[in-house]
């Protein structure tokens, strides 16, 4: 297992386009998170998948967002009419909910999708 | 609301010296404090985590330091190396189903050699 993979590195688009980030886990992993990033801060929460349930959704996430897990798998996350504020570094990371001292606890980050609005 | 704070906003630090990097959180329902370091263009990895049952846990040249009546923590990082040098930060998470992080600020270190 590679670790967490993100797709595409870098993205950018003009205003009023639409983008999809995915993200593919840990295989063994049940738990994804989905964070956004800006310059000199840290990630912020935006939703959670355990399995293919979306389980919380930050109120950062606007209706111009939808993420998804179908099958437990893999994640998508999409961005509607993209607006100059979304510029950020969007970050995945996964996990296991089978107990602290098996690394419940321990996020692994993938290395994030890097988007920029013109 | 900025349920966890961290400090400093940047560090310089000699070679061989000790870093220190601060963190107070607020929520007295966290029972998980993580630190993560981060490399320009990588995701953040876990460094070292503590539970408050302890007040200090070490893990090779890192220490977390936690002060649960102060709602306080630090990290130690004793013998800096350049290597070293990334972006630190804390983070806080407490138990249920979501295990979310609020994660601090972060701390832009720099060893010099």
């Amino acid at each position: 297992d590679t670790g967490v993979s993100q797709d595409p590195r870098h993205k950018i688009t003009k205003r009023g386009q639409n983008v999809t980030f995915r993200c593919d886990p840990i295989s063994e992993h049940n738990r994804l998170y989905w964070y956004r990033q800006t310059l000199g801060q840290g990630p912020e929460f935006l939703t959670y998948f355990q399995n293919e349930a979306q389980l919380e959704k930050s109120r950062l996430l606007s209706d111009r967002f939808s993420a998804e897990r179908p099958k437990g798998s893999f994640s998508t996350l999409e961005i509607q009419r993209t607006e100059q504020g979304d510029s950020a570094m969007y970050l995945c990371a996964s996990s296991s909910s089978t107990g602290f001292r098996s690394g419940a606890n321990v996020l692994t980050f993938g290395a994030g999708s890097r988007l920029t609005v013109l | 609301q900025q349920q966890v704070k961290q400090s400093p906003q940047s560090l310089i630090v000699q070679k061989g010296g000790i870093s220190i990097i601060n963190c107070a959180y607020e929520n007295t329902a966290f029972d998980y404090f993580p630190w993560y370091q981060q490399f320009p263009g990588k995701g953040p990895a876990l460094l070292i985590a503590i539970r408050p049952d302890v007040s200090e846990k070490k893990e090779g040249r890192f220490t977390i330091s936690f002060n649960k009546s102060a709602k306080q923590f630090s990290l130690h990082i004793m013998d800096s190396q350049p290597g070293d040098s990334a972006t630190y930060f804390c983070a806080a998470s407490k138990g249920g189903a979501t295990n979310k992080l609020i994660f601090g600020t972060g701390t832009l270190l720099a060893v010099q050699p």
